[in-house]
């Protein structure tokens, strides 16, 4: 049962163009979400965040938008630059339930920045 | 203000033999989050901790697989009798607590079972 869904497995960007990533998750206990870069032979890297009563956080070049609704997320990045290349992974965790605490994972996106 | 910690990076073991993995937590954090990257995979969710408390077990085999994390020293991953599907990136992240806060990463751990 996959709660959190990156149903892109790659996307390919020119540089300095607008990068968007999607997610979607199921579980309605989910409140809180997380985006992670990561790049080969290394750890997962915070990038950005956002809970449940928003539905927009900016930092920097990065954007994360929340649908509640829809149960949608989504990552931006403007403007794109190659060593933003990575695998991105969206996580959630709720406040309950089999969700209480950990982060549930989507798949991952690979991101392939072009100069 | 040091990151998570983990060792080794990289650990080799026969069949049949045990690996341990260690995770320090990044200052200040009392919650400890193991998960694993097998190839071509995403992140799975292993097991969540607390200082001398499991939490959620509910993603870690049933059986030869263990964690711990004690009052005083790191949380210990401790695989048994290893086989070779066992072949996979181990990461340890650690957060101040569970409610809306970040979870931090380490670098991880590859075992190989050769």
């Amino acid at each position: 049962d996959q709660q959190v869904k990156q149903n892109s497995p790659s996307l390919s960007v020119q540089e300095g163009r607008i990068s968007i990533l999607n997610c979607d998750y199921t579980n309605s206990m989910f409140d809180y979400f997380l985006w992670y870069k990561k790049y080969p032979a290394e750890g997962p890297t915070f990038l950005i965040s956002i809970s449940s009563i928003k539905d927009k956080n900016e930092d920097g070049r990065f954007t994360v938008f929340l649908n509640k609704s829809a149960k949608h997320l989504s990552l931006h990045i403007v403007p794109s630059q190659p060593g933003d290349s990575a695998v991105y992974f969206c996580a959630a965790k709720g406040r309950g339930g089999t969700s209480y605490g950990k982060l549930t994972f989507g798949q991952g996106t690979i991101l392939t920045v072009h100069p | 203000n040091a990151g998570v910690m983990q060792n080794p990076r990289h650990l080799v073991r026969r069949r049949g033999q045990e690996a341990r993995l260690r995770c320090s937590p990044m200052k200040g954090h009392s919650h400890v989050y193991w998960y694993r990257q097998l190839p071509e995979e995403g992140l799975k969710f292993m097991v969540y901790l607390q200082k001398e408390n499991i939490i959620d077990e509910s993603g870690m085999p049933k059986e030869r697989f263990s964690a711990e994390f004690p009052k005083e020293g790191p949380s210990i991953l401790r695989i048994q009798q290893v086989v070779r599907g066992d072949s996979a990136a181990y990461f340890c992240a650690s957060s101040q607590g569970a409610g809306n806060t970040e979870a931090f990463f380490g670098q991880g751990t590859r075992l190989t079972v050769v």
